[in-house]
């Protein structure tokens, strides 16, 4: 069974709009860590935004923000005021368990296009 | 702070040819993850070394190895080059777990390496 999902290849959204990315997880830890990562055509994966598992309040950072519902084991980003520049490959992970050191398993990724 | 960095950028090798990439860490990050990502297999998890140590190993066949050396510093060596092994390596630390903030786990990954194999 897939350990992330992201359910939608590629999205649209218009300049300016609030965007909600889905991350779907799987896992029988009760320790562990969600991210989310952005991949401009460059390449280089940019770090937006990480929830711990065990944290009650949705992380935020900036225009960012990760809608956690820890029951459904979902991790939606939620962008909001979208701009040109965040076109780009949007990227769920997960880490499980706080003794696993720092391997991550990966969504297959969404692509944003952000229309001006 | 600089931040990751890997070289070479980009790479042309023939197959049964080997490879080898580099990887600096973030100053004061002692654990280098590396990941392969491809259109068909997406990201997959490599290894991690932390501490010249590897941590953590990936499904990868054996071809695929790597090493951290005392400053940190990491290189993954690709044996017996397969056109298949086309692919973006990326590079990415973190803070040491020990000693790191149960909130400060993100990893910052380098520009990556282009590896095509012809």
């Amino acid at each position: 069974a897939q350990k992330i999902t992201q359910t939608q290849p590629g999205m649209f959204v218009q300049e300016k709009e609030a965007v909600t990315l889905d991350c779907t997880y799987d896992t029988s830890d009760q320790s562990y860590g969600l991210f989310w990562y952005k991949q401009p055509s460059s390449g280089e994966m940019i770090f937006l935004i990480y929830q711990g598992s065990y944290d009650e309040q949705n992380a935020t950072e900036g225009r960012y923000s990760l809608n956690f519902q820890k029951a459904r084991k979902s991790a939606n980003l939620v962008i909001s005021a979208s701009q040109l520049g965040d076109s780009a490959m949007y990227f769920c992970a997960m880490r499980e368990g706080m003794s696993a050191g720092n391997m991550l398993t990966f969504g297959g990724g969404t692509r944003l296009m952000v229309k001006p | 702070k600089a931040g990751v960095t890997q070289t070479p950028r980009y790479l042309i090798k023939t197959r049964g040819q080997q490879v080898t990439l580099s990887c600096s860490p973030i100053s004061g990050h002692r654990s280098v993850s590396w990941y392969q990502q491809t259109p068909g297999q997406g990201l997959q998890f490599l290894f991690e070394y932390f501490s010249e140590t590897q941590r953590n190993k990936g499904n990868f066949p054996g071809r695929f190895s790597g090493r951290q050396f005392s400053n940190s510093r990491s290189e993954m060596n690709v044996s017996t080059l397969e056109l298949g092994d086309s692919a973006l390596y990326l590079c990415a630390s973190s803070i040491d777990l020990a000693s790191g903030s149960y909130y400060t786990y993100e990893q910052y990954f380098g520009p990556g390496t282009r590896l095509t194999v012809t």
